[in-house]
């Protein structure tokens, strides 16, 4: 299994601002994920970060408000721009299980929980 | 495309009565499946999983699930309920086509247990 580490784990910031949410992995991973959970309700993929290449996004997100980087194999970055209250959520970040485990098997971060006021 | 529903966004049982959480799954190739599980201000905690071999799926902290392919059914089963069950647990389903993973969340299921 990998162990995913997040910071912060939580925070509450001002409209407008940016916060940058990191995420670190024990062990070089090829695929992580972004994760944005909103209040009562399930996950929801914001995208796919690939060492090297660019993010892609899901849709509905875009990279203007979500720039992620992927500098190297076991750490990402998402960034939350100019937010607002709708921005408040839980966000995870996940990688997926390298062999011998099962694809398709993934392992997820703490969560950063992010309160916009 | 693939798609997962969770029947029933709040279960409630008393402790030591049966834990049956449903999901039902839609998928054109034959999936992966999986029970993750929430516990109250944690994080996400893979509680089972389903990848093709055998259709009754052992977990943590005796939750079992079984696949049944003529229902496209996974839900998850405890024979005996405890406290400490309390949670969110969601069922979720994987895409397997392309070069790229990704898994499909359910709604959830708020467990509750009475004392």
């Amino acid at each position: 299994s990998a162990v995913i580490s997040q910071k912060p784990s939580r925070d509450i910031c001002q409209r407008g601002t940016s916060l940058t949410i990191q995420c670190q992995v024990d062990s070089q991973v090829t695929m992580m994920f972004w994760y944005r959970q909103q209040p009562g309700q399930s996950l929801t993929l914001i995208a796919t970060a690939n060492q090297g290449s660019e993010a892609t996004y899901e849709s509905g997100f875009v990279i203007d408000k979500f720039p992620i980087s992927r500098p190297n194999l076991t750490f990402s970055t998402l960034t939350v721009s100019n937010m607002s209250p709708e921005d408040s959520s839980i966000y995870l970040c996940s990688v997926e299980a390298e062999w011998p485990a099962p694809p398709e098997t993934q392992y997820f971060g703490p969560g950063t929980r992010l309160l916009v006021l | 495309a693939q798609s997962v529903t969770q029947l029933g966004s709040h279960v409630s049982v008393s402790e030591g009565a049966l834990v049956l959480l449903r999901c039902n799954y839609s998928s054109s190739v034959p999936p992966y499946l999986f029970w993750y599980v929430q516990y109250p201000n944690q994080g996400l905690q893979l509680l089972l999983k389903y990848t093709s071999a055998a259709t009754l799926v052992k977990g943590i902290n005796g939750f079992e699930a079984e696949f049944k392919k003529s229902e496209t059914s996974f839900h998850l089963t405890k024979p005996s309920a405890h406290m400490s069950d309390a949670a969110e647990y969601f069922c979720v389903v994987s895409e397997t086509y392309s070069s790229a993973s990704k898994i499909i969340f359910g709604s959830g299921t708020r467990l509750s247990i009475r004392p």
